[in-house]
């Protein structure tokens, strides 16, 4: 099956650490998102790929960091620097060209305490 | 310019009702707008799209009306069902390789049964 796969589905962390969510796709997508979901905020884009060992920060990069070694994997670290951690994470992909529908993952709930 | 604004933030609507939601944008450079649907702990999958050559799209109960003019794109769905209780996120993009997805705020939508 084709998609898009983000793990773990809960994460829960003590503050002060770094953490990593993963996410993984197996569409052949160039492009890869990272977004942070808070009630009422809506998706708010923290960082996104286009191809291969190039990245770009999206609104709230602060706090967070991204690699993008393979095309199929996109790893997002939240670091202590980030304030305020705790939220819903989505990991999505798209093609290129006409009709270019992004394709989510299921998404990373991370809670610290 | 890269703004797209959606309306309302949240609806109620009776059972087989109509459920309308409006987005605007800015940027005329836009020539993608998908609409996505989100439950309740699951990442958002995409509902139906338009591009701005032509005024409408219709799949099933679900249309999508654009004024290319306004700048303005509105999600109707018609007779609806509880069912379709769940976040709707409307969106733009380019065509461009280096282009990301802009989303709206979000409309949370609840169907009374």
């Amino acid at each position: 099956d084709g998609g898009i796969t983000q793990s773990p589905k809960y994460l829960f962390r003590k503050e002060g650490q770094n953490v990593t969510l993963s996410c993984e796709q197996n569409l052949n997508h160039d492009a890869m998102y990272w977004y942070r979901q808070d009630p009422g905020q809506g998706l708010r884009l923290i960082y996104y790929s286009q191809i291969v060992n190039d990245f770009q920060k999206g609104d709230i990069a602060e706090g967070y960091s991204v690699s993008r070694e393979k095309k199929e994997s996109f790893p997002l670290t939240v670091t202590s620097a980030q304030k305020n951690p705790t939220a819903f994470y989505l990991c999505a992909s798209s093609g290129q060209g006409l009709g270019t529908e992004a394709f989510f993952g299921q998404g990373t709930r991370l809670t610290v305490v | 310019q890269q703004q797209v604004k959606q309306s309302p933030q949240s609806l109620i609507v009776q059972k087989g009702g109509i459920s309308i939601i409006n987005c605007a944008y800015e940027n005329t450079a836009f020539d993608y707008f998908p609409w996505y649907q989100q439950f309740p702990g699951k990442g958002p999958a995409l509902l139906i799209a338009i591009r701005p050559d032509v005024s409408e799209k219709k799949e099933g109960r679900f249309t999508i009306s654009f004024n290319k003019s306004a700048k303005q794109f509105s999600l109707h769905i018609m007779d609806s069902q509880p069912g379709d209780s769940a976040t709707y996120f409307c969106a733009a993009s380019l065509d461009a390789r280096d282009d990301k997805i802009i989303f709206g705020k979000g409309t949370r939508l609840h169907i009374l049964p």
